[in-house]
């Protein structure tokens, strides 16, 4: 098993361009979720999925989109990026259900916009 | 007011402490509390969980839950270079999806 995998693990933006992060994981869980993590602030929630084709908000969701139309695959997309954005995300999953202790991350991706 | 609060350190210690990593929350839904060690350029990986109340203890870590003072702790015993790291506690209520976490604290174990 590969885990949770994320693309590109570096990338450089100029504000206003679009991106999208690529999240993948291969254990058939149900859960999926990207997270944003700034010095000082710990990890925050950015958008979360249940299953395919339901997501939901987390704390801090503006300037972001997601869909989940695979079990497997959580793209994050960036629609015009703003120097706020610069960050370090991490995408996770785990199985339906409290197993909360069956969280994986991935490797994060550092983006920085300029 | 944070749901989570967490000093961040950093702390340093000499090889061989004892380690104590504490959070503090403010919504009494929680249920599932969690903590992760996150090395430098690395994504969190857990790390010990415990459900409601108590302690549990997993070889030289031990985490506590005091549900009456919304206070959890983790403690290290015998702290090795290998664990310097930042830990980050986590919380979750049972019927509620999100994970919240708190914003870490960076620990150095010296040799």
């Amino acid at each position: 098993n590969a885990g949770v995998t994320q693309t590109p693990k570096f990338q450089v933006l100029k504000t206003g361009q679009s991106m999208t992060l690529q999240c993948a994981q291969d254990m058939n869980h149900e859960y999926m979720s990207w997270y944003r993590q700034d010095p000082g602030m710990g990890l925050r929630l950015i958008h979360y999925s249940v299953g395919a084709g339901i997501t939901d908000q987390g704390e801090v969701p503006n300037g972001y989109n997601v869909s989940r139309s695979t079990t497997e695959d959580f793209p994050l997309r960036l629609l015009s990026a703003a120097p706020s954005q610069t960050s370090v995300y991490f995408c996770a999953s785990r199985p339906g259900g409290g197993r909360v202790n069956e969280q994986f991350f991935g490797p994060g991706t550092r983006l920085t916009v300029l | 007011q944070k749901e989570v609060e967490q000093d961040p350190g950093p702390l340093s210690v000499p090889e061989g402490a004892i380690v104590s990593l504490n959070c503090t929350y403010s919504n009494s839904a929680f249920q599932y509390f969690m903590w992760y060690r996150q090395y430098s350029r690395k994504g969190p990986e857990l790390l010990m969980y415990t459900y409601s109340s108590g302690n549990k203890e997993d070889g030289r870590f031990t985490a506590q839950v005091d549900k009456s003072s919304k206070y959890i702790s983790l403690f290290i015993r015998d702290s090795q270079p290998s664990d310097s790291a930042t830990y980050l506690c986590a919380m979750k209520e049972t019927s509620y999806d999100k994970v919240i976490f708190g914003p870490g604290t960076s620990l150095s174990v010296i040799p």
